[in-house]
C-alpha cells in the first residue's frame, strides 16, 4: 500500500526566510511525485511533476527535488501570497490511476 | 477554457436525503475522479472513470453510486445521505499520456 507523511503540519515564516517542505513516501514502483497547493476554500492546483530520484522543478520561488525515499519543496524567500497549504501525492505502479496524497503542509509567511 | 466546473458550491442536505453532485471538464480529458477531503484524512479517492464507459471505485466508494455521463461530465450521486458523507468533494480530470490531475473547486456538502 503506497503511503505518504507530510511534515511539517504547519509551518510559520517571516517574508523572506527559506525553508522546507518534507514528503516522505513508500510506493511499490513511483511513476510520479506531484505537489499541489490549496488555497481555503479552493481545490488544489498543481504545481509539479517528478518522476525519478535526482530530479528537481522550479517555478518562481519554488523548487521540488526527488530522492527514493522523500521529497521537498523548496522555498526561497517567500511572500506572503505564498502562503497556503501544499500537498504531495505519488502514484505507484500497483496503483492503476489512484494517487495517494499526504496531509499536506499549512504554510503561513508573516509580513 | 473553465477547467474543472463543480456545481453546487454547497449543500446542506437532512440524514437520508438524495443529490447528485455534477462536474464537468473542457479540456478534452479522457480520465476523471471523484475524491472527498476531511480534515486530518487528506483526499481520497471515491470512484474514477479511466474513459468514457467505464467507472471503477477507489478507496471509499461505499455510499456513493457515478455516472460517465459522456466524455466531459461526471456525476456523483448520494442514494441516502448520512452525517459521515459531510465533507469537502472534488472532481479532478486528467489526459491520457500525463499523470497529473486538475481539479475543481469544490463542493462543500453538510449532512445533518
Amino acid at each position: 500500500e503506497d503511503q505518504v507523511t507530510q511534515s511539517p503540519e504547519a509551518l510559520r515564516l517571516q517574508e523572506g526566510e527559506s525553508s522546507s517542505l518534507n514528503c516522505s513516501y513508500t510506493v511499490s514502483g513511483l511513476r510520479g511525485l506531484f505537489w499541489y497547493r490549496q488555497d481555503p476554500g479552493k481545490g488544489p492546483e498543481f504545481l509539479f511533476t517528478l518522476y525519478s530520484a535526482g530530479e528537481e522543478k522550479e517555478k518562481e520561488r519554488l523548487k521540488a527535488t526527488l530522492t527514493k525515499k522523500e521529497s521537498f519543496l523548496h522555498i526561497t524567500a517567500p511572500k506572503p501570497e505564498d502562503s497556503a497549504t501544499y500537498l504531495c501525492a505519488v502514484q505507484g505502479d500497483n496503483a492503476g490511476n489512484m494517487l495517494t496524497f499526504g496531509g499536506g503542509t499549512r504554510l503561513m509567511v508573516k509580513p | 477554457n473553465a477547467g474543472v466546473t463543480q456545481t453546487p458550491k454547497f449543500q446542506v442536505l437532512k440524514t437520508g436525503q438524495s443529490m447528485t453532485l455534477q462536474c464537468a471538464q473542457d479540456m478534452n480529458h479522457n480520465s476523471m475522479y471523484w475524491y472527498r477531503q476531511d480534515p486530518g484524512m487528506g483526499l481520497r479517492l471515491i470512484y474514477y472513470s479511466a474513459s468514457e464507459g467505464t467507472t471503477d471505485k477507489g478507496e471509499v466508494p461505499n455510499g456513493y453510486n457515478v455516472s460517465r455521463l459522456n466524455k466531459r461530465e461526471f456525476s456523483l450521486r448520494l442514494e441516502s445521505a448520512a452525517p459521515s458523507q459531510t465533507s469537502v468533494y472534488f472532481c479532478a480530470s486528467h489526459r491520457w499520456g500525463t499523470y497529473e490531475q486538475y481539479f475543481g473547486p469544490g463542493t462543500r456538502l453538510t449532512v445533518t
